[in-house]
């Protein structure tokens, strides 16, 4: 069954603490992103990859950090840095990043919160 | 850069009311259009995109959408709503040239009441 996994569906993250957020997709797509969704904001840019071990900075990267070591895999850190990390996180993926290929496949979500 | 301007946030409508979505986009280039829905409780999901061609463009559902360029407009129609269509949409654009990722609108919330 194709798609893409999001991991954990809920985390929760102390003051300081550096947390990952995992995203999987078996599509064998070749780009890969991540989007913020606050309430009443729509979905913000984050990090996006074209290929491996290639990535380029959205909107709003501060406080961010990817990594694309496999095609399969774009793992996001929210790191101490981000002030405001409390949000529903969506990775998406599709065949390429160019006009024909931009059909995103999403995957179900992380929703960040801050103790 | 491209930016999407969803005007309503929460439209609420009666089943077989027609149902408008505005969104606009500046961009002064040539551009790709989307709209994608999010049922409770599901995934985002593609519901149709205009590329080029005929500016009117149907998707899934029932749904459609009316590229006008002057107007730097792309709404979503559908003729009679159904409860079922209730969500959250959300218009995007990416530029037709080179390899830029899309950008979202705030969205729009539906809901469709008995």
């Amino acid at each position: 069954d194709g798609g893409i996994t999001q991991s954990p569906k809920y985390l929760f993250r102390k003051e300081g603490q550096n947390v990952t957020l995992s995203c999987e997709q078996n599509l064998n797509h070749d780009a890969m992103y991540w989007y913020r969704q606050d309430p009443g904001q729509g979905l913000r840019l984050i990090y996006y990859s074209q290929i491996v071990n290639d990535f380029q900075k959205g909107d709003i990267a501060e406080g961010y950090s990817v990594s694309r070591e496999k095609k399969e895999s774009f793992p996001l850190t929210v790191t101490s840095a981000q002030k405001n990390p409390t949000a529903f996180y969506l990775c998406a993926s599709s065949k390429g990043i160019s006009a024909t290929n931009e059909k995103l496949f999403f995957g179900s979500g992380t929703q960040l919160s801050v103790l | 850069a491209q930016s999407v301007s969803q005007h309503n946030h929460h439209v609420i409508l009666s089943e077989a009311a027609s149902l408008e979505l505005g969104c606009n986009y500046s961009y002064g280039g040539t551009v790709n259009l989307f709209w994608y829905v999010q049922y409770p409780g599901q995934h985002l999901q593609l519901l149709l995109k205009y590329f080029s061609g005929d500016p009117l463009v149907k998707g899934i559902k029932g749904f459609e959408a009316e590229f006008i360029k002057s107007k730097f407009s792309f709404n979503l129609r559908k003729p009679s709503v159904q409860w079922s269509d209730t969500a959250e949409y959300f218009c995007a654009v990416n530029a037709n040239s080179g390899n830029t990722p899309l950008v979202f609108g705030k969205g729009t919330r539906l809901s469709v009441i008995a």
